[in-house]
Formats: C-alpha cells, structure tokens, sequence
C-alpha cells in the first residue's frame, strides 16, 4: 500500500546546482504535504510544509510546489550545499487525522 | 534547544519476548507518537497518543503492540511476543498541537534499532 511515493533512491547533484527530488501521491484525501531530512542514526528533521491550497512554499534556499492535479510534489534546493547531504522523505497527512504517510525517500548527495 | 529521546539506541531481542521501548517526549508537548522503519522500507505511523490514550493507530499496531505514557515523561512502546519482522528502527515522535498547521507538529527522536533474532 503506497500511497506515498518516491520514484528515485538516490540523486547526485553537483554543489551550487539546483536539487530536485520528486514525490507522487495516489490519496486524494491528502490536504498537508511535508518534506523531512534523515541524517544517519538521527530521527527525521521537518524541512518545509505545504497545505492543498497552496501551490508553492518557499523557505530559503528550500522550495516545495504542489501539483494536486497530478498528485505530484517536489522540493527544490538552490543553490545545493555538501550539507544537504542526506535522505529526504516526502510525507503526507489526510484530512482525517493526524498520521503521516512517509514515501520511501530519495538519498541525496551534494559533491563538493 | 529541546528534544525528543530513545533509550535504548540499539536492542537484540529473542523471537518470542517482549520488549519495551522507552522515549522522552519534549516537556511541553501533548501528542506523541511511534513510528517504524524498516530497513530499506519507508516510514510507516504505528499509533498516536494524545490525553493519556491512544487516538490513532494503524493496521500494524495488533494486539502484540501497546503504548503507555506511565509518568507524565516517558512514553512506551511495548511489543509483547517479538516475531522476526519486528525487527526495524523505532522512532517517537511528539507535538504540541495535533492539527495540521505546520509541519512541526512532530518532532522525532533518534531512534530504537531493534532486531530480533
């Protein structure tokens, strides 16, 4: 059952470049959309957050556009730092309750 | 500034007996929650807390899981009779506010890593 979905395991991404990571999603009950970075041995990090009524969020360097229409979000990084280094996870929440959905995250890498 | 705390970091376990998953939630806050992963996996929700019972939980959240806030700090994760595909990480979680405004509703611990052998 996944409802949550992140197309790519990893991603490379040269340093100043811009990151993009992908997230799909199949429950239209979802109305809060949330990306978290993992370090290892660490718990996952809120980064940035977005609602259904909103199309984009931006946050400093961190961006997240909503694209209800094709159940798709992204979270864009510019410019991509080393440390940005990590696994991001793309989660969601129904309007029903309060859980997330986590997708299965994409393992990003800034070189230097 | 505050956080979220696992006790204990890693755990190996015997198929077949309990163990109890110890977190302590941010001071302030009054929704708590468990979370696995296992690994390689995504994060899945277990259950969520909130007014010292359970408020939500998911389908893996059977009869062998229960969850206690014993204290007023520690919140517990208890799997009675472990089997092999407990084995995971176990993260907590905690918030201050259970509605869906902001995405730091919930803050998460380092996590449990559990196997059971």
């Amino acid at each position: 059952d996944q409802q949550v979905k992140q197309n790519s395991p990893s991603l490379s991404v040269q340093e100043g470049r811009i990151s993009i990571l992908n997230c799909d999603y199949t429950n239209s009950m979802f109305d809060y959309f949330l990306w978290y970075k993992k370090y290892p041995a660490e718990g996952p990090t809120f980064l940035i957050s977005i609602s259904s009524i909103k199309d984009k969020n931006e946050d400093g360097r961190f961006t997240v556009f909503l694209n209800k229409s094709a159940k798709h979000l992204s979270l864009h990084i510019v410019p991509s730092q080393p440390g940005d280094s990590a696994v991001y996870f793309c989660a969601a929440s129904p309007n029903t309750g309060n859980q997330f959905y986590f997708g299965t995250g994409t393992s990003l890498t800034v070189i230097p | 500034e505050p956080e979220v705390t696992q006790t204990p970091s890693h755990q190996v376990t015997q198929m077949g007996q309990e163990v109890i998953l110890r977190c302590v939630p941010i001071s302030n806050h009054l929704y708590f929650y468990w979370y696995r992963q296992i690994l390689g996996q995504k994060v899945e929700f277990l259950v969520s807390f909130y007014n010292n019972e359970i408020s939500e939980k998911s389908e893996i959240f059977d009869d062998q899981f229960s969850v206690e806030r014993p204290d007023g700090s520690n919140f517990t994760l208890k799997i009675r009779s472990t089997k092999l595909e407990d084995s995971a990480m176990y993260f907590c979680a905690s918030g201050r506010e259970g509605y869906r405004g902001s995405g730091e509703t919930q803050y998460f611990g380092p996590g449990t890593r559990l196997l059971v052998l």
